[in-house]
């Protein structure tokens, strides 16, 4: 079974900080998605990262795939309250599957 | 990115009886559709994998003749709880796949309560 440990699982920070969530795997991507949902909504997908050691930015949100394309990194610079929210990485497993595998999810509480 | 709904979004149904979930791509046809379950403060669990014009493929562990699942058309899959139960209570969420990269794009969910 193909596993996404994602961490940490809770963040309460203070509007202003700096943050990271981490999402690690031992198997290997071919693709890896981050979803950001809102209590009673859906996942809004927010990133897709393919290629190994790539690096996407949106805004004030940097997404990083590792090299090995075994793990990923959400960092959130200055957090501020509309940040607040359950965000997810999914990965999507190799050999033409169109199922992707879940992380447990990180819920950001952002306090003004 | 694509445009999925899902109705109802909020049910609520007395112990034995069915429940049909619509889940619509409004702006794309979809071939392959998902639907997942999500409990309080957890993440998604696939239930099952929904294909145009053929059966869909289970989770190990998801009763097929519970949780009947439909997609009789490109733009439009049903999840259907049959003799629903308080332990059905939960948000059903459907996306839709098909795309690059395997990315999948969610519908607003539907809150089902069993009393």
């Amino acid at each position: 079974t193909q596993l996404l440990e994602q961490s940490p699982q809770f963040l309460s920070i203070q509007e202003g900080e700096n943050l990271t969530v981490y999402c690690n795997s031992s198997s290997v991507f071919s693709s890896l998605q981050w979803y950001r949902q809102e209590p009673g909504e859906g996942p809004v997908l927010l990133v897709t990262v393919v290629t190994g050691g790539e690096v996407k930015k949106l805004k004030r949100l940097t997404f990083q795939f590792g090299d090995a394309r075994k793990d990923s990194s959400l960092h959130i610079t200055a957090a501020q309250p509309g940040d607040t929210g359950l965000y997810l990485c999914a990965g999507a497993t190799q050999g033409g599957s169109e199922k992707l595998v879940f992380g447990k999810g990180t819920k950001l509480t952002v306090n003004p | 990115g694509a445009v999925v709904s899902q109705h109802p979004s909020r049910v609520i149904c007395k112990s034995g009886t069915s429940v049909k979930i619509e889940c619509r791509s409004l702006d794309f046809q979809a071939t392959t559709m998902f639907w997942y379950r999500q409990f309080p403060k957890q993440s998604l669990m696939l239930m099952a994998t929904s294909n145009e014009g053929s059966k869909a493929t289970y989770e190990q562990g998801v009763e097929k003749d519970k949780f009947l699942i439909n997609h009789a058309s490109l733009t439009l899959s049903t999840l259907t709880v049959t003799s629903a139960h308080p332990e059905d209570s939960s948000f059903y969420i459907c996306s839709a796949g098909g795309f690059s990269y395997n990315e999948q794009f969610f519908g607003p969910g539907t809150r089902l309560t069993v009393l």
